[in-house]
């Protein structure tokens, strides 16, 4: 079946501008995660949804990052003025339930570049 | 709160030898565990995981790896490593309350012939 979907895999903005990530998680998914992926810094916690509750926003480095899902499905990762510190690659992931004994899905990525 | 460690950035293995990827974690409560494996451009992909029961598990591609709860680790291994074994390796925990799993830093696994 397929996968985690992201778009678009690669992405190169100007700093300043902003930017939409998307992330279209398996089907049935209830569980959907966002992580950034720095060079040696491993993968850092963004922002968590799990079905209609309230998202677990707690990683989100400053008010210029945001995220919403819609229909408990697809969701999109924005980032206002972008700055150089932004580039990363942003890794979405999904699972069954979000109970803490599920291995997440993981898609390929965005890589984000801000010139 | 919780974290994870990998104190190696880097393993280095010849093709056939056993291989070790150390993980040591820390958290409040019974942790849930995991090994995850990064090729080029590619998402993360789960390769095991320890919940609970035997504290040897074993998970794809011929990997497993080793709860210690004395020691806090979760040691990544494979008896016979293949140059096809090289990418980057991730541990990460969660507990059954906590929303967000918690990774490491990763290290990378170079398997030469």
């Amino acid at each position: 079946g397929a996968g985690v979907s992201q778009s678009p895999s690669n992405k190169v903005t100007e700093k300043g501008k902003d930017v939409e990530l998307r992330c279209d998680p398996i089907s049935g998914h209830t569980a959907l995660y966002w992580y950034r992926q720095s060079l040696g810094q491993g993968l850092e916690f963004l922002i968590y949804f799990q079905g209609n509750s309230a998202p677990d926003k707690s990683g989100l480095p400053s008010d210029r990052f945001s995220a919403e899902r819609t229909g408990g499905s697809v969701s999109t990762l924005t980032i206002q003025r972008t700055q150089q510190e932004d580039s990363a690659v942003y890794l979405c992931a999904s699972s069954p339930r979000g109970q803490g004994n599920s291995p997440l899905h993981f898609g390929n990525g965005t890589r984000l570049t801000v010139t | 709160a919780q974290s994870v460690a990998q104190p190696e950035d880097q393993v280095n293995v010849a093709e056939g030898n056993p291989l070790t990827v150390k993980c040591t974690y820390s958290v409040s409560g019974n942790p849930y565990l995991f090994w995850y494996v990064q090729y080029p451009n590619r998402g993360l992909q789960f390769l095991l995981k320890y919940i609970t029961g035997d504290n040897l598990v074993k998970g794809s591609y011929g990997f497993e790896a080793e709860f210690n709860k004395s020691q806090t680790s979760f040691h990544l291994k494979k008896p016979s490593a293949l140059v096809s074994d090289s990418a980057l390796y991730f541990c990460a925990v969660n507990t059954g309350t906590a929303s967000k799993l918690t990774f490491g830093t990763g290290t990378r696994l170079q398997v030469t012939l």
